[in-house]
């Protein structure tokens, strides 16, 4: 059964600091996917990562995906406000999509 | 525009009434996604279609759930009977998907339907 496992789930931090999510998941996979949501707001999608190695920036945000372990990664680089939202990490497998419970992320000016 | 949508935004309906919720792609997108999310159980994938297939609908939660998608476009989202768990943000997602192909597409997603069962 694949289950997804990320954390931290809140993470609290100061504008210009570096931060890292991790997003665990236990079974092979054929996709892994990064969204943000605002509060009230629909989902919006920020990376695909498909491969081993697979890495994806934009702007501070950049993701990673390795498949051997099974781990991906969202760093943020000299967080801003402005990335203050919710971080979903969801794997796909088997004709299914499983979602991380979110990182509550709010960067302190 | 030219981005997803979906009807009604927002629905209130009563226990045991049936709702039909309905989500309109972005045109040439292939692949068509729904989800919901509610505070007790976070997102959840219920369905997704391709073309007018769906590879599995063991994702959907009950069998009071059905989905249909017609003409590679439309879908709809039919809750029977509906109960006061189905309460959610059902949520709907398009994309090009080539299923032959590694092909990193991104997923584009509608405002969601709020739906409240009272």
């Amino acid at each position: 059964e694949l289950k997804v496992e990320q954390n931290p789930l809140f993470l609290s931090m100061q504008e210009g600091k570096n931060y890292t999510i991790y997003c665990n998941y236990s079974t092979t996979s054929d996709r892994l996917y990064w969204y943000r949501q605002d509060p009230g707001k629909s989902l919006e999608s920020l990376f695909v990562l498909l491969s081993n190695g697979a890495v994806k920036q934009e702007g501070r945000l950049m993701a990673s995906l390795d498949t051997k372990a099974r781990l991906s990664t969202l760093h943020i680089t000299a967080a801003v406000h402005d990335l203050s939202a919710t971080y979903f990490c969801a794997v796909e497998g088997d004709d299914k999509i499983i979602f991380g419970k979110g990182t509550r992320l709010h960067i302190l000016p | 525009g030219a981005g997803v949508s979906q009807s009604p935004s927002n629905k209130v309906t009563e226990k045991g009434k049936d709702v039909e919720l309905r989500c309109d792609p972005i045109s040439g997108h292939t692949a068509l996604y729904w989800y919901r999310q509610s505070l007790g159980q976070g997102l959840e994938f219920l369905i997704y279609f391709q073309g007018n297939s769906a590879p599995d609908k063991s994702g959907l939660p009950s069998d009071r759930f059905s989905a249909e998608r017609t003409g590679g476009s439309v879908s709809t989202l039919t809750i029977q009977r509906t109960q006061q768990e189905d309460s959610a943000v059902y949520l709907c997602a398009s994309t090009f998907r080539i299923m032959t192909a590694a092909y990193q597409e991104t997923q584009y997603f509608g405002p969601g339907t709020r739906l409240l069962v009272l």
